[in-house]
């Protein structure tokens, strides 16, 4: 069955630091998210993309973030200047058509760590 | 923001029994999600409703969403110890470009 693939599975960065976590979706699905899921809590809505533009995002979606499809297969996100608050697992997920209506399936996820 | 409430926090069971697992809002969703979320990795789909009133079922798992699309259950019928597992239910609501909303999750532990 297809998935979402994530890589790394781990990232440990300096704090201040760019980190771009990249993400390949499932290859006929139309519509890309971010979330993040810091640990103990819920799992938070980031960001969706469709069309090569963003579609929605979060108040957690600040300055610091952005999202890209550099390829027909890739999608990313970068965290210009890393906090320490940045420490999450961050998933990405995609659909095939608007997620209201098209289940999200998810990657299993990077563990960003900011020392 | 839309908040959706699952109840039980947590739950232990011995293998065999019945449990049920609930999902509520104040907020109507379009649809609303179910997934299964093991340690370390990510969510996986188990259900997807969109019909206010609809059931379905997977194998020993059966899911209903609410009339008024506000709330949701997850029923799973003589559990095994490979049900183990955090279930979380997630919604979309009609207005957005497919943000979900996820509950904080019930985690579910049966017992040999």
């Amino acid at each position: 069955e297809p998935e979402v693939t994530q890589t790394p599975s781990h990232q440990v960065t300096q704090m201040g630091q760019e980190v771009i976590l990249r993400c390949v979706p499932i290859s006929n699905h139309l519509y890309f998210y971010w979330y993040r899921q810091i640990l103990g809590q819920k799992v938070e809505f980031l960001v969706s993309f469709y069309n090569n533009e963003i579609s929605e995002k979060s108040e957690i979606f600040d300055d610091q973030f952005s999202v890209e499809r550099p390829d027909g297969s890739n999608f990313t996100l970068k965290i210009r200047s890393t906090k320490l608050e940045d420490s999450a697992m961050y998933f990405c997920a995609s659909s095939e058509v608007s997620g209201g209506l098209s289940p999200q399936h998810f990657g299993d996820g990077t563990r960003l760590s900011i020392l | 923001t839309q908040l959706l409430e699952q109840s039980p926090q947590f739950l232990s069971i011995q293998e065999g029994e019945n449990l049920t697992v609930y999902c509520n809002s104040s907020s109507v969703f379009s649809s609303l999600q179910w997934y299964r979320q093991e340690p370390g990795e990510g969510p996986v789909l188990l259900v997807t409703v969109v019909t206010g009133g609809e059931v379905k079922k997977l194998k020993r798992l059966t899911f209903q969403f609410g009339d008024a699309r506000k709330d949701s259950s997850l029923h799973i019928t003589a559990a095994q110890p490979g049900d183990t597992g955090l279930y979380l239910c997630a919604g979309a609501s009609a207005d957005s470009w497919g943000k979900l909303q996820f509950g904080a999750g019930t985690q579910v532990v049966v017992t040999p």
